[in-house]
């Protein structure tokens, strides 16, 4: 039980559709982010939401499109993806992403296995 | 810029032998340190941390770690390992005073052999 709750946990879409992930902390944490992981390659951060605000976002191309409504929950918006956004996507939390509270972990979910047909 | 080196793609150790995974690091400033284990179809999970102090850190399942300033180094290490520590292993490093900004190895596939 990681406290990061992640749905689903597989994906299967078309490059046409729309689909959501779905994350929900139970940590009390302030902070939460979404990051890539392809096979053979580091881990991408993708977006950081700091007290329900938008602190981060590392080129991602529009098609994917973040929302975080509270502190508990963040969601990840699919819109006409390419092959190579096939991977796993995490979610993760942490007390908060200011850089004098940043020596706590994050707390990561399970994540999505996304594969795009 | 931060970043994180870990030179070995995987690891093999005999069950019951000394195991270490090599991790060095960059950052402009002082860096709080972390390792982080991931087993299949899981997400990561926080084994350690360094932030100041003492230079070996202890953290969950026997694992510890050295951090070594002068080589920017931070392995981590375990006296005696076990077939179920077979997983994937990653550093990551954080500037004290930066962004905030985790930055990961690229992680390093540790096998247990019976």
């Amino acid at each position: 039980e990681t406290g990061v709750t992640q749905t689903p946990r597989h994906l299967v879409m078309g490059m046409t559709n729309k689909k959501s992930l779905k994350c929900e902390q139970h940590l009390g944490h302030n902070a939460m982010y979404w990051y890539k992981q392809s096979a053979k390659k580091p881990l991408e951060l993708m977006f950081v939401y700091n007290f329900k605000e938008q602190t981060e976002n590392n080129s991602v191309p529009s098609r994917f499109s973040p929302e975080c409504p509270n502190s508990s929950h963040l969601f990840l918006h699919l819109h006409t993806l390419q092959p190579e956004d096939s991977a796993l996507y995490l979610c993760a939390s942490s007390q908060d992403h200011r850089t004098d509270r940043s020596n706590q972990p994050q707390h990561f979910g399970d994540g999505t296995r996304l594969s795009i047909l | 810029a931060q970043s994180v080196a870990q030179p070995e793609d995987q690891v093999n150790v005999a069950e019951g032998n000394p195991l270490t995974v090599k991790c060095t690091y960059s950052v402009s400033g002082n860096p709080y340190l972390f390792w982080y284990v991931q087993y299949p179809n899981r997400g990561l999970q926080f084994l350690l941390k360094y932030i100041t102090g003492d230079n070996l850190v202890k953290g969950s399942y026997g694992f510890e770690a050295e951090f070594n300033k002068s080589q920017t180094s931070f392995h981590l290490k375990k006296p005696s390992a076990l077939v179920s520590d077979s997983a994937l292993y990653f550093c990551a490093v954080r500037d004290r005073f930066g962004s905030g900004t985790l930055t990961f190895g690229k992680g390093t596939m540790l096998l247990v052999s019976p």
